[in-house]
């Protein structure tokens, strides 16, 4: 299996802060990842696919990048409704596997 | 809007099987791949497994041996059997459908099982 590692696994930061979440795979998976937002009690909501394509809908300050073993996901200035919870996921082979998380809160 | 419900038992005793439907309104079921993903409260997820609508199936071999996924085209519904239940399969359940472009957009919220005598 490939395993995702995703750090930091809690953040804590402000309104208007950049923030970058890293996601690390076990071995390449070329640009087959995707980014979720998860809050309590709601659906997951898809970010970015294909490592670095913003799902429609979603907010510009949303952005990805990485290819092969490290990818990055970036909000480039934390409004309100950003803090959640993201998930990575890579979509390169069986079975699908997700990363740990990281939690994103106020400080 | 494709949107996804799941619905079962929130409360399954140790050794018996967990089932859940998931359903599917806003879209057909036909022509689509339908998975299972789970996430012990407090931890990350898990993928399940998948069905396409015409009924193949694909499993993560952790689970293998004690999961089933269904689909019922005529009820725009898919289905999820978990046997022999313990409290590791305590988690939030959630369903989803892959787009076309193989990735995951839509999501049922999830549904909180436990596992308890």
């Amino acid at each position: 299996d490939i395993q995702l590692t995703q750090s930091p696994s809690f953040l804590s930061a402000s309104v208007g802060d950049r923030v970058t979440i890293t996601c690390r795979a076990s071995q390449g998976i070329s640009s087959y990842l995707a980014w979720y937002q998860q809050k309590p009690g709601k659906a997951l909501k898809l970010l970015i696919y294909g490592a670095s394509t913003l799902q429609s809908g979603v907010p510009s300050r949303f952005s990805g990048s990485g290819s092969g073993t490290e990818f990055t996901l970036t909000i480039s200035s934390l409004q309100p409704e950003d803090f959640a919870t993201y998930h990575c996921q890579q979509l390169h082979s069986y079975p699908l596997t997700f990363g740990g998380g990281t939690k994103v809160e106020i400080k | 809007q494709v949107q996804l419900q799941e619905s079962g038992p929130g409360l399954v005793k140790p050794s018996e099987t967990l089932s859940l439907t998931c359903t599917v309104s806003g879209g057909s079921i036909d022509s689509y791949y339908w998975s299972w993903s789970r996430q012990p409260p407090g931890k990350g997820l898990e993928w399940i497994g998948y069905i396409y609508y015409s009924g193949t199936t694909n499993y993560n071999p952790s689970l293998n041996s004690r999961v089933t996924i269904s689909v019922d085209t005529s009820k725009n519904q898919f289905s999820l059997r978990l046997s022999s239940v313990t409290a590791a399969d305590t988690a939030f359940y959630y369903c989803a459908k892959r787009d076309n472009n193989g990735y995951y957009i839509y999501w049922g919220q999830g549904i909180l099982v436990t596992v308890s005598s």
